[in-house]
């Protein structure tokens, strides 16, 4: 098993300029995540989702869009990016919830 | 609101026993989980406490008290290898979001 993927590994885009993070796991875990970990700071959470086609908004859900169309996919997309989106991106996942999540290694994006 | 609170740095020395605590602040409690990261790479579970009491898993162990909304991870046989960030965090709202405390560093020295 490949566990949890996300592609890429490194981004840079400039304010304005939308892209999608992706998230991909092969393990038929039913809850998916989206966290952002800002510089010495915790995890927060932006989305998540519980099965395909259930998603809900986290902690800091603005600029931020989820869709779930299959169970293994949970994709990111940021609408149009801004210097304050600049973060490590991490997504996550679990068969019972969010009380036993698996990460991803993560997304490192620079938002010029 | 919700609230996790966790020292910032412990240091300890190699072969040495160190406790992280954490305190928290949620409506309605599920459970307590730890989480370990290193520099540069991505969270990685450790355990997860339901239910108050000790939960030991080889030289990790973790303690949940309910009615303290407290909670500790206790590292024995201290490795280099332990320097690391080590978050607390509890779902909440239904048990669907997770919040997690700023992190503990830990820097284990020879």
């Amino acid at each position: 098993n490949a566990g949890v993927t996300q592609t890429p590994k490194f981004q840079v885009l400039k304010t304005g300029q939308s892209m999608t993070l992706q998230c991909a796991q092969d393990m038929n875990h039913e809850y998916m995540s989206w966290y952002r970990q800002d510089p010495g700071m915790g995890l927060r959470l932006i989305h998540y989702s519980v099965g395909a086609g259930i998603t809900d908004q986290g902690e800091v859900p603005n600029g931020y869009n989820v869709s779930r169309s299959t169970t293994e996919d949970f994709p990111l997309r940021l609408l149009s990016a801004a210097p304050s989106q600049t973060s490590v991106y991490f997504c996550a996942s679990s068969s019972r919830g969010p009380d036993t999540q698996y990460f991803g290694p993560g997304t490192r994006l620079t938002v010029l | 609101g919700q609230s996790l609170e966790q020292p910032s740095e412990v240091t300890a020395v190699e072969g040495a026993i160190v406790q992280i605590n954490c305190t928290y602040q949620t409506s309605g409690f599920y459970g307590l989980s730890w989480y370990q990261q290193h520099d540069g790479g991505a969270p990685t579970f450790l355990s997860y406490n339901a239910l108050d009491g000790l939960e030991e898993t080889g030289r990790f162990s973790s303690f949940l008290s309910r009615s303290d909304s407290y909670g500790y991870l206790l590292l024995q046989e201290l490795q280099m290898k332990d320097s690391a960030s080590y978050f607390c965090a509890v779902p909440h709202t239904g048990g669907f979001k997770t919040i997690f405390g700023a992190g503990t560093r830990l820097f284990v020295k020879a």
